[in-house]
């Protein structure tokens, strides 16, 4: 079974903080890695996507990938309350298949 | 980034009907289109992987008898739950795969059904 760790949490930040949000994955294989935000009703929405190994940065968030560990996450610098959603992992699994494999999500809470 | 439709945006149908939920991709052609299923503070479960022009490839324990996926166009594909029961009662989403050297898949607003 493919799968993909979240902290469900709430995670509570203070405005204006740095929100860390981190997903482990078990398929050794997978080759792409997303971070979308999902608001409560809503469907997901893509967020950042990384492939290789180290830091991608996009304006507030940056994403970080180590495939040796097997661990992705999110950073979001400078935290808005409208920031606060869920966010939801997947993974792209090995053997060729493009259905993504998501986590459960970790639910932020940016504390005005 | 892509824009998906669905259709409807929300269902409700009494135990033992079908009902069917469009997806659309609105700018651009799309080969292949997945369907997601997501329960009450559950994350999104990959139901099926829609082909345009060939047969739908199902996910382990998904019924293929009773989620009938239709993949008639480069621009539409359809799920129809058949004989619906509560269970069935979820939110479906779909999905396109914007294929570049990634696999960059963009979401449909999603459709929520209801079973009485």
């Amino acid at each position: 079974q493919k799968e993909v760790e979240q902290n469900s949490g709430p995670l509570s930040v203070p405005e204006g903080a740095i929100a860390s949000l981190n997903c482990t994955y078990s398929d050794r294989g997978s080759q792409s890695f997303f971070w979308y935000r999902q608001y409560s009703g809503k469907s997901p929405e893509l967020i950042m996507f990384i492939y290789s190994n180290g830091d991608k940065e996009d304006g507030r968030f940056t994403a970080q990938l180590n495939k040796a560990s097997q661990y992705v996450s999110l950073l979001i610098r400078d935290s808005q309350p409208s920031d606060s959603a869920t966010y939801l992992c997947a993974v792209t699994p090995s053997g060729g298949a493009d259905g993504l494999t998501f986590g459960k999500g970790t639910h932020l809470i940016i504390q005005p | 980034g892509a824009v998906v439709s669905q259709h409807p945006s929300w269902v409700i149908c009494k135990s033992g009907t079908s009902v069917k939920i469009e997806c659309r991709s609105l700018d651009f052609q799309a080969t292949t289109m997945f369907w997601y299923r997501q329960f009450p503070k559950q994350s999104l479960m990959l139901m099926a992987t829609s082909n345009e022009g060939s047969k739908a490839t199902y996910e382990q324990g998904v019924e293929k008898d009773k989620f009938l996926i239709n993949h008639a166009s480069l621009t539409l594909s359809t799920l129809t739950v058949t004989s619906a029961h509560p269970e069935d009662s979820s939110f479906y989403i779909c999905s396109v795969n914007r294929r570049r050297s990634y696999n960059e898949q963009f979401f449909g607003p999603g459709t929520r059904l209801t079973v009485l």
